[in-house]
């Protein structure tokens, strides 16, 4: 079936240091929706990039990530991490499932720290 | 712009009791969305629905029931409460065409004795 997988757990950053959360892709669809939610302690998750694209990059609050469909990957960076941007990641690509409408799938996440 | 609305925002339970969470939507969207969040556990999918009295069944639709009675409002019922059970609920809601980002709302924190 359909599968997202994300770097796993908990990442621990300095301030000041690149962000790369990695994200990876499982589906028969060739034309998915890419998205990149942030979820910040006690908040819901709210839209952060999303990409339909292949290979072009797709910025947004400073963050980046580019589509690349030939190894199904859609990782975030960020130049410098800030204090604010600890938070649950979550990567989702979207798919149709025709009469059956559209499902996001959802990992585990990727929670951010960064540090002082 | 529009806004989801869910309601209670904290709901605490008894062991076995029936729950139900509303969920309100002024976006104009066709699909409304039901996920469950534990810690260490993502999001994962109880029910959606595409159109007003049409439903779908996610990875956890075990133990809940779900009635979309209006394009606007889409309510979860908790069958039966179990013990100590502790998670947020979410509502969300997208368009059917386009990019389909789906909007969520605050969320409801379930607390059952």
């Amino acid at each position: 079936g359909d599968s997202v997988t994300q770097t796993e757990g908990l990442v621990t950053l300095t301030e000041g240091l690149p962000v790369m959360l990695n994200c990876t892709y499982q589906t028969i669809y060739s034309n998915p929706f890419l998205f990149w939610y942030v979820q910040h302690l006690n908040e819901s998750p709210r839209l952060l990039l999303k990409s339909f694209t292949d290979n072009k990059r797709t910025e947004h609050q400073g963050f980046h990530a580019t589509l690349h469909k030939s190894s199904s990957s859609f990782h975030l960076q960020k130049s410098s991490a800030q204090l604010s941007d600890s938070a649950l990641y979550y990567c989702a690509p979207s798919m149709n499932y025709g009469s059956s409408g559209n499902k996001l799938i959802f990992g585990i996440g990727t929670l951010l720290s960064v540090k002082p | 712009g529009g806004i989801i609305t869910q309601t209670p925002k904290f709901l605490i339970g008894q062991e076995g009791q029936k729950l139900t969470l509303k969920c309100q939507q002024n976006f104009n969207h066709d699909t409304m969305y039901w996920y469950r969040q534990d810690s260490g556990k993502g999001l994962r999918l109880i029910y959606y629905s595409i159109t007003e009295n049409d439903l779908q069944k996610g990875d956890l639709s075990e133990g809940y029931d779900a009635s979309r009675e209006k394009k606007s409002s889409f309510s979860l019922t908790v069958t039966s409460a179990q013990k100590n059970e502790m998670a947020v609920f979410l509502c969300a809601s997208s368009r059917t065409g386009g990019a389909r980002e789906q909007y969520f709302g605050p969320g409801t924190r379930l607390t059952v004795l």
